[in-house]
């Protein structure tokens, strides 16, 4: 298995709801990384998990909580967002956080919030 | 730290046609180069990437890039294009050592006409 696993492929939520977007991977891989993109942009860094442990957090909003459960499970809960973080939402992973031979990206989480 | 200024935001380009997206990078270190390709609506995959040796590398889908040290570029070229590789292109960077994530460039929207 050489993907990353992500759902829901689109998620619509208001701005009280609380969700959660999924990623999964099942190549050993120990470094798990979530980024945001807006439209026309680059991928902008929020979190880094390596070995399960969060070890770079971006200056990122409260309103947005990393889970790692295990190695394999990366989880972004949501909480109280706002129109402007309507983005595509893409999971990586990599041999670790030191690994330098490229990220497997998920295919991303359409989200919209109204 | 790391940057990667890629030139050209958009480039129309007709079938059949070559191109070549520039991509430029400024690191105190030594690094390694990628090319991404994003399709729309989907995740971003690895193109092709230079970690050592050879400059010169080359995609399966003919794209090519030359790591050129002496003036901090990593241009991705193909010969001829196809109507299939409009797409989104981002290059990046990181660093030999430590655990600096990918940095990304601003991207470069290719346009292939008919």
């Amino acid at each position: 298995d050489t993907e990353v696993t992500q759902t829901p492929k689109h998620l619509v939520m208001g701005m009280t709801n609380k969700k959660s977007l999924k990623c999964e991977q099942h190549m050993g891989h120990r470094a798990m990384y979530w980024y945001k993109q807006k439209a026309k942009k680059p991928p902008e860094l929020m979190f880094v998990y390596s070995y399960e442990k969060l070890s770079i957090n971006e200056s990122v909003p409260s309103r947005f909580s990393p889970e790692c459960p295990n190695s394999s499970l990366l989880n972004l809960h949501l909480h109280a967002l706002q129109p402007e973080d309507s983005a595509l939402y893409l999971c990586a992973s990599s041999q670790s956080a030191g690994d330098r031979v490229g990220y497997t990206f998920g295919s991303g989480t359409r989200l919209t919030v109204v | 730290a790391q940057s990667v200024t890629q030139l050209d935001s958009q480039v129309p380009v007709f079938e059949e046609a070559p191109v070549e997206l520039r991509c430029n990078y400024s690191s105190s270190v030594s690094v390694y180069l990628f090319w991404y390709v994003q399709y729309p609506n989907q995740g971003l995959q690895l193109l092709l990437k230079y970690l050592s040796g050879s400059t010169l590398v080359e995609s399966i889908n003919g794209f090519e890039a030359e790591f050129n040290k002496s003036q901090t570029s990593f241009h991705l070229r193909k010969p001829s294009v196809h109507i299939s590789d409009t797409a989104e292109y981002f290059c990046a960077v990181s660093s030999h050592s430590g655990n600096t994530p990918l940095v990304f460039g601003k991207g470069t929207r290719l346009s292939v006409i008919a």
